[in-house]
């Protein structure tokens, strides 16, 4: 079993409409959770942190922690096709002594919203 | 201000060779980390450098091997290359400093081994 487990997809929307995006993980010791966005042939672009259980909002996304279920979640409100990409989950543990926390990633999930 | 930049944006080796990659951190930012991203799956860890040494290290062969200069910047060496090591190789850079946060990803360099 791998550490985070992300569905890739694809997953297929309408415009306007709502999307969740899911990860679950197995290391309890994580408490660092980010959401990236990938577009083909690019570089992970940061959209969400969070740090430890509960809701984040910025603009038409929303990500939520659930430490006690493993289980995290982006929400994407009012989809457009500039939305239309893939989606990396990502979270760390805090960071050792004299480096910087190393993220864990999903292998992304591929979302495609259609007008 | 700059994000992270790294160079070149593609490559093609031959199998045997090896290749060196490079990147400029965010400015701001002290300690480079290095992914491995193949086709489908997540970005995985490489290794990540910090004052000039190699703090962490993936699960990675020692035939990738790495380099920090005191401005900062980084190098990614990769001998022997392997068909397998087609791969677009992502640079992170962040602050040592700062719990958590979030990294800040280059566009990566694409890089072919045939």
């Amino acid at each position: 079993q791998k550490e985070v487990e992300q569905d890739p997809g694809p997953l297929s929307v309408p415009e306007g409409a709502i999307v969740s995006l899911n990860c679950t993980y197995s290391n309890s010791a994580f408490q660092y959770f980010m959401w990236y966005r990938q577009y083909s042939r690019k570089g992970p672009e940061l959209l969400m942190y969070t740090y430890s259980s509960g809701n984040k909002e910025d603009g038409r996304f929303t990500a939520q922690v659930d430490k006690s279920s493993k289980y995290i979640s982006l929400f994407i409100r009012d989809s457009q096709p500039s939305d239309s990409a893939t989606y990396l989950c990502a979270m760390s543990d805090r960071a050792p002594s004299g480096g910087s926390y190393i993220p864990t990633f999903g292998r992304g999930t591929s979302l495609i919203v259609h007008p | 201000d700059a994000g992270v930049t790294q160079s070149p944006t593609h490559l093609i080796k031959t199998r045997g060779q090896q290749v060196t990659l490079r990147c400029s951190p965010k400015s701001g930012h002290d300690t480079v980390s290095w992914y491995q991203q193949a086709l489908g799956q997540g970005p995985q860890f490489i290794f990540q450098y910090y004052e000039e040494e190699e703090r962490q290290r993936g699960n990675f062969p020692d035939r990738f091997s790495g380099h920090q200069f005191p401005n900062y910047s980084s190098e990614l060496n990769v001998n022997a290359l392997l068909l397998g090591d087609s791969a677009l190789y992502l640079c992170a850079s962040s602050l040592v400093s700062r719990e958590g946060g979030g990294a800040f990803f280059g566009q990566g360099t694409r890089l072919t081994v045939v």
